[in-house]
C-alpha cells in the first residue's frame, strides 16, 4: 500500500484566501483524522471520521476550518478565509478500528502571509 | 479520561550512550500505548506498540518498551544511541470507545544525540 497521501506537501498563501488540503487514506481503514502542529501548542486532533461520518470536530478551531469525507478514499480540510495563525503543518492519519494504530501521512506545510 | 505524561521535554545523549525516555500514563482500564518517532520535517511513524500479549515490546531500529502497571509507566529504551535517532518522540494512550479521543498524545521529548 502506498500509504496516506497528502496533497498539497507545501502550500503558501495570503491572507483571506481559501486553502483546501486533501488527504487519501490508507485502503479499507475506516477511520480518517485531521491533526494540526504547531511550535506553540504541539500536535492538535482537529477532526476525525468514521466511515465517512463527522465523529467529533470538537478540536476543529474555528468556523473558517471545515472538512468533508464524501467517500471512503478522500477527503478535504479547507479554510475559509485563511490567516496567518493558521500556519503550521497539517497532517492526515487512518486507521482499522478505534483506538487503533494511526498512520500518519507526510503533511502538508501551510503558510499563510 | 486517558492522559500521558512525557517527564522530559528534551533528551540529550553521546552517540554509543543508552537512550532513556520516560513516559506515565493515566487510564481507567487496561489500554493500547504506543511510541512515535517524528524525524525533522517528516510524517509521525510508529516506532512500537503495546496490547496485553507482553510486557516488554520491541520496536523498529532497536528500541524497545516495557509496560509496567504497577508504575503506570510505559518508559522507551534503546541501548545505544545513534546519530539517526534524533528526532521527536511521542508516547501515546487508546481510547477505550467512541466517548473517548481514539489516540492521546504526550507533548513529546526532543531526543538529541552528541557526536
Amino acid at each position: 500500500d502506498a500509504g496516506v497521501i497528502q496533497s498539497p506537501r507545501h502550500e503558501v498563501t495570503e491572507m483571506g484566501q481559501e486553502v483546501t488540503l486533501r488527504c487519501k487514506p490508507i485502503s479499507g481503514h475506516d477511520y480518517l483524522f485531521w491533526y494540526r502542529q504547531t511550535m506553540m501548542r504541539g500536535l492538535e486532533l482537529l477532526i476525525y471520521f468514521n466511515n465517512n461520518v463527522p465523529i467529533d470536530d470538537s478540536g476543529m478551531p474555528e468556523d473558517r476550518f471545515s472538512a468533508k469525507m464524501p467517500n471512503a478514499s478522500f477527503s478535504t480540510l479547507k479554510i475559509q478565509p485563511s490567516e496567518p495563525r493558521d500556519s503550521a503543518v497539517y497532517f492526515c492519519a487512518s486507521s482499522s478500528g478505534f483506538g487503533n494504530t494511526q498512520y500518519f501521512g507526510p503533511g502538508t506545510r501551510l503558510t499563510v502571509l | 479520561a486517558q492522559s500521558v505524561t512525557q517527564l522530559d521535554s528534551h533528551v540529550s545523549v553521546s552517540e554509543g550512550t543508552p537512550v532513556l525516555l520516560r513516559c506515565n500514563y493515566s487510564s481507567s482500564y487496561s489500554p493500547s500505548l504506543f511510541w512515535y518517532v517524528q524525524h525533522p520535517n517528516k510524517g509521525l511513524q510508529l516506532l512500537l506498540k503495546y496490547t496485553s500479549a507482553a510486557t516488554l515490546v520491541k520496536g523498529i531500529n532497536g528500541f524497545e518498551a516495557e509496560f509496567k502497571k504497577s508504575e503506570t509507566s510505559f518508559h522507551l529504551t534503546k541501548p545505544s544511541a545513534h546519530m539517526s535517532d534524533a528526532a521527536e518522540y511521542f508516547c501515546v494512550v487508546s481510547g477505550r470507545n467512541s466517548g473517548n479521543t481514539p489516540l492521546v498524545f504526550g507533548k513529546g521529548t526532543r531526543l538529541s544525540v552528541i557526536a
